[in-house]
């Protein structure tokens, strides 16, 4: 069974940073592009970041991009997203989604995870 | 970046009849390997996103068969052939041909 557990989430001060985590089970993840999704609490999704399977391809939303890093430690099966600079439009719950693999042409944004909810508020 | 246009982004449906979603994109989703990756997923207030058709018109395992998708290139359709309470809730469109991946607004599915 797929998994994905997020965490990291939590109440922080404006410029300040965090980490969140998203471990991985049920799959092969080291062979699976990953995604991060972000959604304000009663608003649309907003995808935010991806990486492919050995984080030698990296994207980023514009509204991210400079201050949010992608990251995966495949020995872990774990991904990351370390978030800095925070401002208070990146208050949102942050989903962690399973995406694509080429070599098997999967099925992308087939997994999501929980989510894991950041606020940014003094 | 590839946009995608949902209407209507908001539809009140009575019990038992139909329902249905377009969605637009601003460039064909036709992939290099040739699917077209163009998802539909449901979301109840409190849950994460519920993926329900992946490439189109796939249901994902465990999904009713009242619901179906349809299109090509640009154009695609949800439809929910016979509403039932459980369907309520908000239903997006997604393509994951290319990155950055991108949403449509969202449509609020509710109950006359």
């Amino acid at each position: 069974e797929v998994q994905l557990l997020e965490s990291g989430g939590g109440l922080i001060q404006p410029g300040g940073s965090l980490r969140l985590s998203c471990a991985a089970s049920g799959f092969s993840f080291s062979s699976y592009a990953m995604s991060w999704v972000r959604q304000v609490p009663g608003e649309g999704l907003e995808w935010v970041s991806g990486m492919n399977y050995n984080g030698g391809r990296i994207y980023y939303a514009d509204s991210v991009k400079g201050r949010f890093t992608i990251s995966r430690d495949n020995s872990k099966n774990t991904l990351y997203l370390q978030m800095d600079n925070l401002s208070a439009e990146d208050t949102a719950i942050y989903y962690c989604v399973k995406d694509y693999n080429a070599q098997v042409r999967s099925i992308p944004l087939d997994y999501w995870g929980q989510g894991t909810l950041v606020t940014i508020s003094s | 970046d590839i946009v995608m246009t949902q209407t209507p982004l908001s539809s009140p449906v009575t019990l038992g009849q139909p329902a249905s979603i377009s969605c637009r994109s601003s460039q064909s989703l036709i992939h290099s390997d040739g699917n077209t990756y163009l998802s539909w997923l449901h979301q109840r207030p409190g849950q994460p996103p519920r993926p329900l058709i992946y490439k189109i018109s796939n249901r994902f395992s465990g999904v009713p068969d009242r619901f179906s998708g349809s299109g090509a290139g640009t154009d695609f359709t949800l439809t929910i052939s016979r509403v039932e309470a459980e369907d309520v809730g908000v239903y997006y469109c997604v393509q994951a041909t290319e990155f950055p991946r991108t949403f449509g607004q969202g449509t609020k599915v509710e109950i006359k």
